[in-house]
């Protein structure tokens, strides 16, 4: 079974500059997740699908970070204006349910720099 | 105060040692919790789960959830140095997805 794909694996852009960053779940995943992942520090939760619909962007900067998951299926996540502590790995899940025991399963994270 | 805390390290020890690794948490509406086991430039895997209470055995690794001290653990026995990883504890409340993370513990093992 093929595992949670994202591409870029690296990129690195001065700040104010625009980026995003791709992933594709586990085929017949319905949940989706983003991830925040500074140095040091575990992944902070940015948003959570099911299938097309969010269910929770509580922590979404909102005024500088966007995402969509069209067709229920792959997301992009966008950063514009990007700032320098948006420097991190980006980690994308996904898990068959979205509640109960279910386990997320993640990509292998794209790392940002921002300069 | 942070809802999840875990001692960063690095935790260095020799192969075959028993390493223990922990955290502790703030908000007594979680009762799932985890551990997963994050290997350099790679996404974090789910290494172990138990709901509520009590303890969970897999192989070389235990698991052990204190509620009332609202304190978890990992034992990892016959340490190996392919255990070499960050370990991040994780857990979350009955009905939601928002994981809460530790900030891992950086486990290194010398063969």
């Amino acid at each position: 079974e093929a595992g949670v794909a994202q591409s870029p694996r690296y990129k690195i852009i001065e700040k104010r500059q625009s980026v995003a960053f791709w992933c594709n779940p586990i085929s017949g995943h319905a949940t989706l997740y983003w991830y925040q992942q500074i140095l040091g520090q575990g992944p902070k939760l940015l948003i959570q699908f099911q299938n097309n619909g969010v269910v929770d962007d509580s922590q979404l900067p909102k005024d500088r970070f966007s995402a969509e998951r069209l067709k229920g299926v792959d997301s992009t996540l966008k950063i514009q204006p990007a700032k320098l502590e948006d420097s991190a790995v980006y980690l994308c899940a996904s898990s068959l349910e979205s509640r109960g025991a279910d386990t997320q399963y993640f990509g292998p994270g794209t790392r940002l720099t921002v300069l | 105060q942070k809802e999840v805390e875990q001692d960063p390290g690095p935790l260095s020890v020799p192969e075959g040692a028993i390493v223990s690794l922990n955290c502790t948490y703030s908000n007594s509406a979680f009762q799932y919790f985890m551990w997963y086991r994050q290997y350099s430039r790679k996404g974090p895997e789910l290494l172990m789960y138990t709901y509520s209470s009590g303890n969970k055995e897999d192989g070389r690794f235990t698991a052990q959830v204190d509620k009332s001290s609202k304190y978890i653990s990992l034992f990892i026995r016959d340490s190996q140095p392919s255990d070499s990883a960050t370990y991040l504890c994780a857990m979350r409340k009955t009905g939601a997805n928002n994981l809460f993370f530790g900030t891992g513990t950086r486990l290194t093992v010398i063969p």
